[in-house]
């Protein structure tokens, strides 16, 4: 079946400072890949998505390509600021037999400090 | 403006005692989905449902039921809740059941506490 893994958190680090967090995944067919962001005491929110192999999503900052070869949508952003402190999940959906639901990662909590 | 909503946002309550958690979507989605997040597991989808009365079960659907008699509403019923029904449940909607084009929309979560 479909699943995602992504880096355990937390992650904590200082305003400017370069954020990755890792996520790989093991899909059927041709999934499409989403990050999701969730602030303290919010829903998730879609932060970025690509839908097919070698594209790059993009939002505020953040970038995560679609890696086919390596089965990975790492998410990147060159300097993060405080207001980027909240959960991120790694999500992937529309595979095989996953048509209807999105497959989440476990979420990576992140913190950034002045 | 478009939003999912919840209602309760919290609830405590007590094992047994049937509960209805209500949520509603203003932007006339034929998919909806319920989901539940647990610390450490991430969220897993417990209903879904493509259009007015057709529902399927997610991941993990025992001890729940739902329905959909109306497009805009799809209501999480937890007949005998038991305290591993303790979590955070959130609402989805999307346009369609096509995930890997759609965006799906999230309610802001209820959290259920179940003594």
């Amino acid at each position: 079946g479909n699943s995602v893994t992504q880096m355990e958190g937390p992650v904590t680090l200082s305003e400017e400072a370069f954020l990755t967090i890792n996520c790989t995944y093991t899909a059927t067919g041709y999934p499409s890949l989403f990050w999701y962001v969730q602030y303290p005491g919010e829903g998730l929110q879609l932060l970025l998505k690509a839908t097919k192999a070698d594209d790059k999503g993009s939002n505020k900052g953040f970038e995560a390509t679609y890696r086919k070869e390596t089965t990975s949508f790492h998410l990147e952003k060159g300097s993060v600021q405080v207001s980027d402190s909240a959960v991120y999940f790694c999500a992937l959906g529309g595979s095989g037999g996953s048509n209807y639901k999105l497959t989440f990662g476990k979420g990576t909590l992140l913190t950034v400090n002045p | 403006e478009a939003q999912v909503t919840q209602n309760p946002r919290y609830l405590i309550t007590v094992t047994g005692k049937k509960l209805t958690v209500t949520c509603s979507q203003n932007m006339n989605h034929e998919y909806m989905s319920w989901y539940r997040q647990d610390p450490g597991l991430g969220l897993r989808q417990i209903y879904y449902s493509m259009n007015v009365e057709v529902t399927d079960k997610g991941d993990v659907p025992e001890g729940y039921k739902v329905s959909r008699k109306e497009k805009r509403n799809f209501p999480l019923i937890l007949e005998s809740p038991s305290p591993n029904q303790t979590s955070l449940y959130f609402c989805a909607s999307s346009r369609s059941g096509t995930l890997n084009t759609d965006t799906q929309y999230f309610g802001p979560g209820t959290r259920l506490t179940v003594l």
